[in-house]
C-alpha cells in the first residue's frame, strides 16, 4: 500500500515569497490533515479535511495561508507572503474515518516538506 | 497551561537500557492516547494506542496511561540503537474530530 505523498521535500525562499506544497493522501481516506512541526516541537493542526471539506482550520493563520482539497483526494498548502517563523516542516496525514467501522483513525503521515525561510 | 507538557529534554542511554519517557496532560476529556516515533527527516509513525486508563505492551515497548493523574508513560525495554528516535506522545478527547494534541516530544539516542 502506498503510503501518504509530498512534494517538493525542501524549499527554499525568502520572505514575503510565496510556496505551496502538495499532499497525495492515502488511497481511501476521507480526512486529510496539515501540520506544522517548528524545530524542536509537536506537530500543529493546521487545517482537516474530511472528503472536500474543511472540519477544523481554527489555527490556520488565514491572512497568509491557504488550502484547498478538490475532489476530495490531492491537497495544497499555500503560503503568501512566507515570514521568517513559516520556517518548518509541513506533515500531511490522513485516516480514515475515527469511530467508523472500528477504526482507530490512526493518522498516516507522509515525509514532510521542510521550509526554509530567509 | 498547555494541553500536553512533555518535557522535551534529550536523552542518552547505553544499549541494553530501559527508556522512561512520560507526559502529563490537562484536557479530562482526553480519551485516547498514542506514542508516535519520529526517526529524523521522516514523519511520526504511530508505535502506541491506548484507550482510556491502563497499560498495553507491544514486543518490547510499553505504554502507560494513568487518567487519574492525568499522566501518560512509554516504557522501551533492552533499547537498541535503532530506537534512537524522536517520542512524541499525543492524545484526543472522543468527540474531537480526530484532532490530535502532541507533546514537543523527546530526542532518544541508544548509544551502542
Amino acid at each position: 500500500e502506498a503510503g501518504v505523498a509530498q512534494s517538493p521535500r525542501y524549499k527554499i525562499i525568502e520572505k514575503r515569497q510565496s510556496v505551496a506544497f502538495w499532499c497525495n493522501p492515502i488511497s481511501g481516506h476521507a480526512t486529510l490533515y496539515w501540520y506544522q512541526q517548528i524545530l524542536g516541537q509537536g506537530p500543529k493542526l493546521l487545517i482537516q479535511f474530511q472528503n472536500n471539506g474543511v472540519v477544523d482550520d481554527s489555527q490556520l493563520p488565514k491572512d497568509r495561508f491557504s488550502a484547498e482539497r478538490l475532489k476530495g483526494v490531492d491537497s495544497t498548502l499555500k503560503i503568501q507572503p512566507a515570514k521568517l517563523e513559516d520556517s518548518a516542516v509541513y506533515l500531511c496525514a490522513s485516516s480514515l474515518v475515527a469511530g467508523e467501522d472500528g477504526n482507530t483513525g490512526e493518522l498516516f503521515f507522509g515525509e514532510g516538506s521542510r521550509l526554509t525561510v530567509l | 497551561q498547555k494541553e500536553v507538557e512533555q518535557d522535551p529534554g534529550p536523552l542518552s542511554v547505553p544499549e541494553g537500557a530501559i527508556v522512561s519517557l512520560n507526559c502529563t496532560y490537562s484536557n479530562s476529556a482526553f480519551q485516547y492516547f498514542m506514542w508516535y516515533r519520529q526517526y529524523s527527516r521522516k514523519g511520526p509513525e504511530l508505535l502506541m494506542y491506548t484507550y482510556s486508563s491502563g497499560n498495553k505492551e507491544d514486543g518490547r515497548f510499553t505504554a502507560q496511561v494513568d487518567k487519574s493523574s492525568k499522566y501518560i508513560s512509554l516504557f522501551i525495554r533492552d533499547s537498541q540503537p535503532s530506537d534512537s528516535a524522536t517520542y512524541l506522545c499525543a492524545m484526543r478527547d472522543l468527540w474531537g474530530n480526530n484532532r490530535l494534541a502532541f507533546g514537543k516530544g523527546n530526542q532518544v539516542v541508544v548509544i551502542p
